[in-house]
């Protein structure tokens, strides 16, 4: 089973930050937070991962909260191909392994 | 640098027949994953590989189904006497080596239909 729990679904408005929570109360200390999309069937998307940092990249930051028992992706300007659904999983760092994919949130972008 | 391929983009079987997946893993990366996504559900791991080993195969079905990584070549899933069931989405991941990021990047995927 899923580590993280998600809502199902989100609604942004074109232009606006899109901003997608994630609860994860067991977390462990050497698991990592990481976020893909999947754009309509698509392969899943790698978007951004972090540890305890906030982190940032040229498509989102990832904020971590103290406890890391939760962290939301921030999408800054939100775009009509944006509209995915997203996922974020826990995962050990550079041991390799699988990921457990949940259920995601389906973020619609609206004009 | 070329993206994770996989193919073909899209295999139709018939019950019975057999079903053969391919993926090339991105330029420098020696570790593959494949997983699988029913219609209208989420993406389930299915194994692991490295060049030539089987690393994790706990999400695999334990009859029809096998995979390889060999030292030359793409890695191959395999399904044998395929079932209506088998019908979904596969997908290939790759990783690095584990000197560096861990991330696993996704082929576009092959969509198997069995008749």
């Amino acid at each position: 089973d899923a580590k993280t729990t998600q809502p199902t679904s989100m609604d942004c408005a074109e232009g606006r930050a899109a901003n997608l929570p994630c609860n994860h109360s067991t977390i462990s200390g050497n698991e990592y937070v990481y976020w893909y999309r999947q754009i309509h069937s698509q392969g899943p998307q790698y978007i951004i991962h972090g540890l305890k940092n906030n982190e940032t990249n040229e498509m989102a930051s990832l904020i971590i909260t103290e406890d890391r028992k939760s962290s939301t992706l921030i999408l800054p300007h939100a775009t009509l191909r944006d509209t995915a659904v997203y996922y974020c999983i826990v995962a050990l760092y550079n041991q390799g392994g699988k990921l457990i994919f949940g259920q995601g949130t389906e973020l619609s972008v609206k004009p | 640098n070329a993206g994770v391929m996989q193919n073909p983009r899209h295999l139709v079987r018939r019950r019975g027949q057999e079903a053969r997946l391919r993926c090339s893993p991105m330029k420098g990366h020696s570790h593959v994953y494949w997983y699988r996504q029913l219609p209208e559900e989420g993406l389930k791991f299915m194994v692991y590989l490295q060049k030539e080993n089987i690393i994790d195969e706990s999400g695999m079905p334990k009859e029809r189904f096998s995979a390889e990584f060999p030292k030359e070549g793409p890695s191959i899933l395999r399904i044998q006497q395929v079932v209506r069931g088998d019908s979904a989405a596969y997908f290939c991941a790759s990783s690095p080596d584990r000197d560096s990021t861990d991330t696993q990047y996704f082929g576009p995927g092959t969509r198997l239909t069995v008749l």
